[in-house]
């Protein structure tokens, strides 16, 4: 059973540039949640999505962060104009809503 | 969410066990208590939870007081790829979202 897939594993974009990172789920779990970590700082909630709905948004930046996760595929965190600060560690984890939460190995955006 | 309390850093020598202590003094009776750790340059990992009774699992053992108020995470031999920032959570009984502090910093020394 593989764990939580996150893809790219590295990314970097120049200002002004989309960044669409990709996270795919355990197996069977339809809760996904997204955390960012600045460097050198602690993991913060941005979003928490089940098939098709977004429960909990509380975390996100009001604007340019969009988050999906449809029927099929994988759940997306898009960040349209992308700019340095949003350089970072970009985690999701998956659960089956009880129990534990398990983490992918982050995609790391960089902002030139 | 209700808060914990863990002391930012503590030391372990290497193949000795470990006692993470977590204080949780406002905890409701349906928090159940998460730990996960994060490795450097790594994802968070989930490392064990508990709601009363102490547990037990492959990485760890949980050891929650009887009133709930404080648990400990032990590491029965520490080594050096057990080194890490600790995270203690209190987790609501339906599905929510994990609110990380600060945490422990473990260092394992050789």
């Amino acid at each position: 059973n593989a764990g939580v897939m996150q893809n790219p594993r590295h990314l970097v974009r120049r200002r002004g540039q989309e960044a669409r990172l990709r996270c795919s789920p355990m197996k069977g779990h339809s809760h996904v949640y997204w955390y960012r970590q600045l460097p050198e700082e602690g993991l913060k909630f941005m979003v928490y999505l089940q098939k098709e709905n977004i429960i909990d948004e509380s975390g996100m930046p009001k604007e340019r962060f969009s988050a999906e996760f449809p029927k099929e595929g994988p759940s997306i965190l898009r960040i349209q104009q992308v700019v340095r600060g949003d350089s970072a560690a970009y985690f999701c984890a998956s659960s089956l809503g009880t129990g534990g939460a398990f983490f992918g190995q982050g995609t790391r955006l960089t902002v030139v | 969410d209700a808060k914990t309390t863990q002391p930012n850093s503590m030391e372990s020598n290497e193949e000795e066990p470990v006692h993470l202590p977590c204080n949780h003094s406002t905890i409701s009776g349906t928090d159940y208590i998460h730990w996960y750790r994060q490795l450097p340059s790594q994802g968070p990992e989930y490392v064990i939870h508990g709601l009363t009774s102490n547990v037990n699992n492959r990485m760890a053992s949980l050891a929650i007081a009887e009133d709930r108020k404080s648990s400990t995470l032990i590491l029965h031999r520490a080594t050096l790829r057990d080194a890490a920032v600790y995270y203690c959570i209190l987790v609501a009984g339906s599905a929510r979202q994990l609110t990380f502090g600060s945490g422990t910093q473990l260092t394992v020394l050789p």
